[in-house]
């Protein structure tokens, strides 16, 4: 009865390959996130989608692309892959449209290294 | 542009020990205010958030933050800390015209000694 969950845990791979992380939600929410934590621990956001509908994008490389199949999932592909992409991602999720008040609720994260 | 400052990097409190987390943000206009709490090997979960009313406000086990608009502080706290409050703690804010976008703080790391 996992609320946010992510997959792969670990993910371990070379510079200049593709990878995708995948994110789903079965809370039902409207809204998902993705954030990265660098090696700090300092949290970013990256993107954020509204029924599929881009509502956050950062400042984020065009490497990364987002992609919401349906309101319960939000996968983020990676292109290029550098060694300062290695970072823990996190998806998260809250209920509403704009969410500012929203609990986020938070996938257990992946550990991307770069090598 | 807003940020969020956490003044303590590490923590190590024996347990027992009375609990203060700082947390300053720059944003002149409405906020809410939140804290995130990570255990070792956990995912991020809420202990607290604010967006309106009693600027004191309890949160999950045990804890509690005042909001002080004039000195822009959403300090955490907890009278009485246990072994498994170990754990990384994040300060957050957004505001009312960014959507759920969550701007964190760097984190503090809490240590209780048993």
């Amino acid at each position: 009865d996992t609320a946010v969950s992510q997959t792969p845990k670990y993910l371990v791979t070379q510079m200049g390959n593709d990878k995708s992380i995948k994110c789903e939600q079965n809370l039902g929410h409207d809204t998902m996130y993705w954030y990265k934590q660098d090696s700090k621990k300092f949290l970013k956001i990256m993107f954020s989608y509204n029924n599929k509908e881009l509502i956050i994008n950062e400042t984020v490389p065009n490497r990364f692309s987002p992609k919401s199949p349906d309101k319960a999932h939000l996968n983020l592909h990676i292109n290029s892959l550098e060694l300062g992409d290695s970072a823990v991602y996190f998806c998260a999720s809250s209920q509403g449209v704009r969410g500012t008040t929203d609990t986020q609720y938070f996938g257990p994260g992946t550990r991307l290294t770069v090598l | 542009a807003q940020s969020v400052s956490q003044h303590n990097h590490h923590v190590i409190l024996s347990e027992a020990a009375s609990l203060e987390l700082g947390c300053n943000y720059s944003y002149g206009g409405t906020v809410n205010l939140f804290w995130y709490v990570q255990y070792p090997g956990q995912h991020l979960q809420l202990l607290l958030k604010y967006f309106s009313g009693d600027p004191l406000v309890k949160g999950i086990k045990g804890f509690e933050a005042e909001f002080i608009k004039s000195k822009f502080s959403f300090n955490l706290r907890k009278p009485s800390v246990q072994w498994s409050d170990t754990a990384e703690y994040f300060c957050a804010v957004n505001s009312g015209n960014q959507g759920g976008k969550l701007i964190f703080g760097q984190g503090t790391e809490l240590s209780v000694k048993p």
